[in-house]
């Protein structure tokens, strides 16, 4: 069965220094992964997604995250982080056996101190 | 375009008082979606609607009913709501073809006492 797991449920770090969100999943088919973003008391925005093309994809706002078969992860990173950035961030898998519904993870709160 | 509009944005309920959740979207979408988000939870999928006239329960349904009014509509009903459907709904919609993202409401935050 798909699932996702995101590995940290609580991120914090400096701002202007790297993100490293970390997202592992399983999928017995060709998945598609999919990053949201919840800001507090806000709806879901998507970030970025990967579909079966470049595994290196870009999204919104400076992030990115690389599509691993090898070790079924989808790592969010960003280079630098920004106050602005603090967050909910879900990891998110679909898949031709999961009816193309999405399967969520539990989710990663990003801190950013200043 | 709007996107995908819901109603109420907050609802407190007693236990035992029934409500609908209404949504809307502007897109043209097939496939709409009801979920819940709970504290330190994913979203879990209540009830979806692949398109016009067809409903299908995901994974959490009981306590639930919900109505493709139309291709727009899309709406939840709790029949004798509970304290344990005290959450965050959010309702979405899916652009059909390959690419499987949704698109979703500002969600609707629901109180039973």
């Amino acid at each position: 069965a798909q699932s996702v797991t995101q590995l940290d449920s609580h991120v914090s770090v400096s701002e202007g220094t790297p993100v490293l969100l970390r997202c592992n999943y399983s999928s017995s088919y060709s998945p598609s992964l999919f990053w949201y973003v919840q800001h507090p008391n806000k709806g879901l925005q998507l970030l970025l997604k990967y579909t079966s093309a470049a595994t290196l994809v870009k999204g919104i706002n400076g992030f990115e995250a690389e599509f691993k078969k090898s070790e079924t992860s989808f790592h969010l990173t960003k280079p630098s982080a920004h106050m602005s950035d603090a967050a909910e961030y879900f990891c998110v898998v679909s898949d031709e056996a999961s009816n193309y519904q999405l399967i969520w993870g539990a989710g990663t709160k990003l801190i950013i101190k200043p | 375009n709007a996107g995908v509009t819901q109603t109420p944005k907050f609802q407190v309920l007693k236990t035992g008082q029934s409500m609908t959740l209404q949504c809307a979207q502007d897109m043209n979408h097939n496939s709409m979606y009801w979920y819940r988000q709970d504290p330190g939870m994913g979203l879990r999928l209540i009830y979806y609607s692949a398109s016009e006239g067809t409903t299908d329960k995901g994974e959490v349904p009981n306590g639930y009913n919900v109505s493709r009014l139309n291709k727009r509509e899309f709406s939840l009903r709790l029949e004798s709501a509970a304290p344990s459907q005290t959450s965050v709904y959010f309702c979405a919609s899916r652009i059909t073809g390959a690419s499987y993202e949704q698109y979703f409401g500002p969600g609707t935050r629901l109180t039973v006492t």
